[in-house]
């Protein structure tokens, strides 16, 4: 049912700052592993992506950054802009699986 | 590419009616849509996975009698909330994938139902 009264973990930012929201995924095997912005009452929308045989990539002012030993998932912002105040959540899946795994979200708040 | 649209993007029904929910592929043809609900301040729950041309496979604890779901196209998936009560208020989202093998979802702006 509805949960009352949560609230995610929230980063303040200062604009024109880099954010980095983290995230510690659950399966090892995991092979995949999607970040996502979601504006309120909005669907999420895809920023980046990463595969297992990559440690980092890179997109425009994000980069996402894989660490599979301790099974950790990054994802930086550069030049924190207004636009990007959302919630961010990190997905995992394998090769072949349907489902997508959703970490539980970050909020990020951008201050002008 | 790869935008995904919903219909519609809010309701506002009584309870014990039905409210049918659309997801369409506008761009790219979807063989498997997926439906999720999503409570304030928490992540998406995986309600069911649609698969064009055969019957959902629900997550555990979600009712199939009571999401009625159907995936009669590639670019097309519904998802009817039967007799509606309170409860089922939520935003709903689908997301849809490009292909066989491709895991990446793209996801629908959401549809958020009031059952009054």
């Amino acid at each position: 049912g509805e949960s009352v009264g949560l609230h995610l973990p929230t980063l303040s930012v200062q604009e024109g700052d880099n954010s980095i929201i983290n995230c510690a995924y659950s399966n090892s095997a995991s092979d995949y592993f999607i970040w996502y912005k979601q504006e309120s009452g909005k669907g999420p929308q895809f920023i980046i992506d990463i595969r297992s045989n990559m440690d980092k990539r890179q997109g425009q002012r994000v980069t996402v950054l894989l660490n599979k030993t301790v099974k950790h998932l990054s994802l930086q912002i550069a030049a924190t802009q207004p636009g990007d105040s959302a919630v961010y959540f990190c997905a995992e899946t394998s090769y072949g699986n349907n489902r997508l795994a959703f970490g539980k979200g970050n909020q990020v708040v951008v201050i002008p | 590419g790869a935008v995904v649209s919903q219909h519609p993007s809010w309701v506002i029904c009584k309870s014990g009616t039905s409210v049918k929910i659309e997801c369409r592929s506008l761009d790219f043809q979807a063989t498997t849509m997926f439906w999720y609900r999503q409570f304030p301040k928490q992540s998406l729950m995986l309600m069911a996975t649609s698969n064009e041309g055969s019957k959902a496979t629900y997550e555990q604890g979600v009712e199939k009698d009571k999401f009625l779901i159907n995936h009669a196209s590639l670019t097309l998936s519904t998802l009817t909330v039967t007799s509606a009560h309170p409860e089922d208020s939520s935003f709903y989202i689908c997301s849809a994938r490009t292909g066989t093998g491709k895991e990446t979802q793209y996801f629908g702006p959401g549809t958020r139902l009031l059952v009054l």
